[in-house]
């Protein structure tokens, strides 16, 4: 059972729709990652919190809004979406921001965008 | 840009060797990740690599080159759970994971 856990695990949404992806980690982590995984692409880093805050914003598009509400908890709001958003959203957490640490992923949304 | 590759997909049967390469040219580094990605699953950390050389772990070894930009991962004795996807990620500068497309690895009887 992972330690990092991911609701909703599939979504379905049309454009005009507003939707929010949570990310809750159980590991007493201090950061945590939004990540979005396109078909045969790289794993694209959208945003990182440490400590509740936000320290990268990777020039991702304004319909993307995320919350850190506390260090163990994520989400990802949702709205106007384009077809092209449809992917797997993954959410992963680390003790710290320190290069040794490894990433602990959760098993990501399936996002559909109609 | 930071710019990772390694091969698309790669076969081979139970109970042999399968090696994949990963080459790097980043802005700065700080260590490379090997992750392992089944389909509808989380990616799970296996290896880390920081000093040149070998890093081994069961039948997972992990090698790498700061010189030559490159690493791979060694599957040994493999099995049919290994079938996955592997992903290569670099650290660069700062705390920054920079991956791969990712290498599908199918395991044949």
């Amino acid at each position: 059972e992972t330690g990092v856990t991911q609701t909703p695990r599939h979504l379905v949404m049309g454009m005009t729709n507003k939707k929010s992806l949570k990310c809750e980690q159980h590991l007493g982590h201090n950061a945590m990652y939004w990540y979005k995984q396109s078909a045969k692409k790289p794993l694209e880093l959208m945003f990182v919190y440490s400590l509740e805050e936000r320290v990268e914003n990777n020039s991702v598009p304004s319909r993307f809004s995320p919350e850190c509400p506390n260090s163990s908890h994520l989400f990802l709001h949702l709205h106007t979406l384009q077809p092209e958003d449809s992917a797997l959203y993954l959410c992963a957490s680390s003790p710290g921001l320190a290069e040794y640490n490894e990433q602990f992923f959760g098993p990501g949304t399936r996002l559909t965008v109609l | 840009g930071q710019n990772i590759d390694q091969p698309t997909e790669m076969t081979a049967t139970e109970g042999a060797i399968v090696q994949i390469n990963c080459t790097y040219q980043t802005s700065g580094f700080n260590g490379l990740f090997w992750y392992q990605q089944h389909a509808g699953e989380a990616p799970t950390f296996l290896s880390y690599n920081v000093l040149d050389g070998l890093e081994e772990k069961g039948r997972f070894s992990s090698f790498l080159s700061r010189s030559k930009g490159y690493s791979y991962l060694l599957l040994k004795e493999l099995q049919m759970k290994d079938s996955a996807s592997y992903l290569c990620a670099v650290r660069d500068s700062d705390y920054k994971l920079s991956f791969g497309a990712g290498t599908t690895v199918t395991v044949r009887a």
